[in-house]
């Protein structure tokens, strides 16, 4: 079946840098992919929603220029979290959909990140 | 924003009982799933309801979507200690933009 990868899987930068997560759909196209943050025992927050060759549509609360989307093709969206801090540490996750509805939708195996 | 609520938030049970979640919103989603989450893993996909009043089963859970498409319920009968995870929900106001529940932590003793 259809497969949505993340990587990298773990990822511990320095407070301050800048760090760049990947999301591929493996054998299908993704037109729109999600990206969504989760704390620890808390559950999945849409961050935004990355459309191929347009800019990303951010939800209430969450800082564009923080968290920049690129979705550049077909297969790929990435999230680069901007001089990352502390409270920026959390599983990353991302998903792929095969259409605007249909709800066939795929989920990546999540990114977690720490920031030091 | 956090459209979904899910209850209970954290449930402990014996195996071999029963137990149900219920999510509630009030707004109306044109699709809703339930989901399986794993710590430290991405959620996986249990179900999808489109039509208000629908219920479908997978063994030995039923999910229900309610009438008016705000809410829904999970149903699991004769709890295992394999069903032990984050329990989610997830509606779609529209197209395929999943917004998701509160989340439930589902433990089962054995």
């Amino acid at each position: 079946g259809a497969v949505v990868s993340q990587h990298p899987s773990w990822v511990i930068c320095k407070s301050g840098t800048s760090v760049k997560i990947e999301c591929r759909s493996l054998d299908f196209q993704a037109t729109t992919m999600f990206w969504y943050r989760q704390f620890p025992k808390q559950s999945l927050m849409l961050m935004a929603t990355s459309n191929e060759g347009s800019k990303a549509t951010y939800e209430q609360g969450v800082e564009k220029d923080k968290f920049l989307i690129n979705h550049a093709s077909l297969t790929l969206s990435t999230l680069t979290v901007t001089s990352a801090h502390p409270e920026d540490s959390s599983f990353y996750i991302c998903s792929a959909s095969l259409g605007s509805s249909g709800n066939t939708i795929y989920f990546g195996e999540g990114s977690w990140l720490t920031v030091v | 924003t956090q459209l979904l609520e899910q209850s209970p938030q954290f449930l402990s049970i014996q195996e071999g009982e029963n137990l149900t979640v219920y999510c509630n919103s009030s707004s109306v989603f044109s699709s809703l799933q339930w989901y399986r989450q794993e710590p430290g893993e991405g959620p996986v996909l249990l179900v999808t309801v489109v039509t208000g009043g629908e219920v479908k089963k997978l063994k030995r859970l039923t999910f229900q979507f309610g009438d008016a498409r705000k809410d829904s319920s999970l149903h699991i009968t004769a709890a295992q200690p394999g069903d032990t995870g984050l329990y989610l929900c997830a509606g779609a106001p529209t197209g395929n933009q999943f917004y998701f529940g509160t989340g439930t932590s589902l433990t089962v003793i054995p």
